[in-house]
């Protein structure tokens, strides 16, 4: 069964304090990993997809990597308003279709 | 385009009562989602449809859940009998076919049950 995990669950940054999130994972032959953002009382919203190890996506202040095992989003130079939870998805070999397994979340707070 | 529109927002009922929760998709998408989501859990999808069709609902916790979508521009989701542990946000997504990898979610229905 595919495991998706991320961390840390909780990030406290500085404005301009860049740092990385991590998403670890466990799938039968991936098919796609995703980065959601989610806002407190709203739907998660689509960042990037990542299809292959060394895959690298960019939106302004964030940029998603890809390796075999984990991926990264990374921040530079954060803003109070990239505050969020960002969510972690993979699809794989062991989905049917287009279902998609989430991690928890890592809940991210920019302080100015 | 206004999005995709789930209703009630807010919906606080009494166990065992029915419980019907709404979704109306993006106009000309094929696939539509619908995914529940709690603290000790996080986000998990509970059952999806393309062209109205159910493909896989074998994330449905049980028989008292039951989804429907009658017609491309509508899907519910029903509870029957409703219990506590049921309490959590039901989201509803929809996607073009040819690009399922970005799947557009509503706002969400935050259901308690009493």
């Amino acid at each position: 069964e595919d495991q998706v995990t991320q961390s840390p669950e909780a990030l406290r940054l500085q404005e301009g304090e860049s740092s990385s999130l991590n998403c670890s994972y466990t799938v039968s032959g991936l098919r796609g990993l995703f980065w959601y953002r989610q806002d407190p009382g709203k739907g998660p919203e689509f960042l990037f997809t990542l299809y292959s190890a060394g895959e690298e996506k960019e939106k302004e202040r964030l940029k998603a990597t890809l390796t075999k095992k984990e991926s990264f989003l990374h921040i530079t130079a954060p803003k109070p308003e990239d505050s969020a939870t960002y969510l972690c998805a993979v699809r794989s070999n062991s989905n049917s279709g287009y279902a998609l397994n989430f991690g928890k979340g890592t809940s991210l707070l920019v302080t100015p | 385009d206004a999005g995709v529109i789930q209703s009630p927002r807010h919906e606080v009922t009494e166990m065992g009562q029915e419980v019907t929760l709404r979704c109306k998709p993006i106009s000309g998408h094929d696939y539509l989602f619908w995914y529940r989501q709690t603290m000790m859990r996080g986000l998990e999808l509970l059952i999806y449809f393309n062209n109205n069709v159910p493909i896989d609902d074998s994330g449905m916790p049980e028989d008292r859940f039951s989804a429907k979508m009658p017609n491309a521009s509508f899907s519910t989701l029903k509870i029957q009998p409703s219990e506590p542990r049921d309490s959590a946000v039901y989201f509803c997504a929809s996607s073009l076919a040819g690009g399922v990898d970005t799947q557009y979610f509503g706002p969400g229905t935050r259901l308690t049950v009493l």
